[in-house]
C-alpha cells in the first residue's frame, strides 16, 4: 500500500526566510503533484513532477523529485505572507488515483 | 484553462436526508472523474473513481450504497450522499481527467456538506 508522508506538518516562519517541505513515499510511482490549499478552498495545482531529477520552479517555489530516494521537496525562497497556506504532495498510485500526504500548514509571519 | 465546477458549494441537510453534489467539466470531456473527501484539518482521501457510462469503483471502506455515484455523461458526475449522518459532514472535492495517465487532472471548487 502506498503511503505518503510529509514533514513538517506545521511550519511557522518569518518573511524573507527560506525553508523546505519534504514528501516521502513508500512505493514507486510515475508522477508526483504539489498542491496549495487556502482555508475553505479547493486545491490549486502547483507542480507535476514526472521523472527522476525533475525540477520545476514558479516564483518563490521550487519542487524537485528523486524517484530513487522516493523523495520530493518543495523549497520556499524568501517567503512572503501570501504564501501562507496548506501544501499537499500527492503521489499517483496508478490510473491517476492520488494518495495525498498529510499536508503542511505554512504560516508566514511579517 | 480547464475548469471543473461543483454545485452546490455549501449545503446543510438534516440527518436521514439525501443530498446530491454535481461535478461538471465545463470546457473538456471528462472520461474519468474522481471523488475525494476531506475532513476538517485533514488530508484528502479518495472515495471512488467513475468512468463515463460504467459503474463507479469504490475504495476500500467506502460504502457504495451510501455514496451513490453516477457518471452519465462526459461532462457530469454526481455524488449522492444517502441517509446522511453528522459524521458524513465533510468537504467533498471532485477531480476530472480527459483520460490517460498523462492527461492533466483538474480539481473542482469543492462542496462543504454539513449534516445536522
Amino acid at each position: 500500500e502506498l503511503k505518503v508522508e510529509q514533514n513538517p506538518l506545521f511550519l511557522s516562519m518569518q518573511e524573507g526566510k527560506n525553508y523546505t517541505i519534504y514528501c516521502n513515499y513508500s512505493t514507486t510511482s510515475d508522477r508526483l503533484y504539489w498542491y496549495r490549499q487556502d482555508p475553505g478552498k479547493s486545491l490549486e495545482s502547483l507542480f507535476v513532477l514526472l521523472s527522476n531529477g525533475a525540477v520545476k520552479q514558479e516564483g518563490r517555489l521550487m519542487a524537485s523529485l528523486d524517484t530513487k530516494a522516493r523523495l520530493s521537496t518543495l523549497h520556499i525562497t524568501a517567503a512572503v505572507h501570501d504564501l501562507s497556506a496548506t501544501y499537499f504532495c500527492a503521489v499517483d498510485r496508478g490510473a491517476q488515483k492520488l494518495v495525498f500526504g498529510q499536508g503542511t500548514r505554512l504560516t508566514i509571519n511579517p | 484553462g480547464a475548469v471543473v465546477s461543483q454545485h452546490p458549494s455549501r449545503v446543510i441537510c438534516k440527518s436521514g436526508t439525501s443530498v446530491k453534489i454535481e461535478c461538471r467539466s465545463l470546457d473538456f470531456q471528462a472520461t474519468t472523474m474522481f471523488w475525494y473527501r476531506q475532513f476538517p484539518k485533514q488530508s484528502l482521501m479518495l472515495m471512488a473513481t467513475s468512468n463515463e457510462g460504467s459503474k463507479a469503483t469504490y475504495e476500500q471502506g467506502v460504502e457504495k450504497d451510501k455514496f451513490l455515484i453516477n457518471h452519465a455523461s462526459l461532462t457530469l458526475s454526481t455524488l449522492t450522499v444517502t441517509s446522511a449522518h453528522p459524521e458524513d459532514s465533510s468537504f467533498y472535492i471532485c477531480s476530472a481527467s480527459t483520460g490517460g495517465n498523462n492527461s492533466p487532472l483538474h480539481f473542482g471548487n469543492g462542496t462543504r456538506l454539513t449534516v445536522t
